[in-house]
């Protein structure tokens, strides 16, 4: 087990554009999260699954974005129409809920960075 | 709602020192709060977790404390290196409202000096 993978690590784009990035959790994880952060800044949360389940979406989430989880496995998330004010990194997250929020621990993956020009 | 405040935002220390940083929020109510590594353009590393019943955890050279009463926590780094050049986030999950996300602070930006 390598932790959580991300790809791509950078993307750039054209304002207009459609992305997508990949998120490939920990095998045994049930929960997936995804969050935003742009420099200098915390992250900021975005959506999470639990199994593929998309449970909550942040208002920060505009119609734009879908994030997807088939199978409850790998999870997408999807801007359409990317807008200069897009760029940040875009962070996964993945966790194995017991039931105990005292004791979920997160595991972040590496990132995506994405550049919107 | 529930924010979190680190200080300082940056700390440049000679090399040997121990340091202490800074970590409140204000909203008690929380399940647990989490210190985090981050390299530069990187993801985030985690570093220990306290759960809101735990008044502290210890992992090698670092040492958290939780307060949750005031809303405080604290991460001790013991005899810095400098590979502990990073900066360090503090998150909480908060038991009301949205209690399946963590609310990130801004960070410390630690810098090592030889």
């Amino acid at each position: 087990d390598t932790g959580v993978s991300q790809n791509p690590r950078h993307k750039i784009t054209k304002r207009g554009q459609n992305v997508t990035f990949r998120c490939d959790p920990i095998s045994e994880h049930n929960r997936l999260y995804w969050y935003r952060q742009t420099l200098g800044q915390g992250p900021e949360f975005l959506t999470y699954f639990q199994n593929e389940a998309q449970l909550e979406k942040s208002r920060l989430l505009s119609d734009r974005f879908s994030a997807e989880r088939p199978k409850g496995s790998f999870s997408t998330l999807e801007i359409q129409r990317t807008e200069q004010g897009d760029s940040a990194m875009y962070l996964c997250a993945s966790s194995f809920w017991r039931g105990d929020r005292g004791g979920e621990k997160l595991f972040f993956g590496s990132g995506t960075q994405l550049s919107v020009l | 709602k529930q924010e979190v405040t680190q200080i300082p935002a940056a700390l440049s220390v000679p090399e040997g020192e121990n340091l202490v940083l800074n970590c409140s929020f204000t909203d008690s109510a929380i399940y647990n709060l989490q210190w985090f590594r981050q390299d530069p353009g990187k993801g985030l590393t985690s570093l220990l977790l306290i759960q809101s019943s735990q008044r502290e955890q210890t992992s090698g050279r670092l040492n958290a404390s939780l307060d949750k009463s005031s809303g405080r926590s604290t991460l001790y780094i013991a005899a810095s290196q400098p590979g502990d050049s990073a900066t360090y986030l503090c998150a909480v999950i908060s038991s009301g409202g949205s209690n399946y996300k963590l609310t990130f602070g801004k960070g410390t930006l630690l810098t090592m000096n030889p």
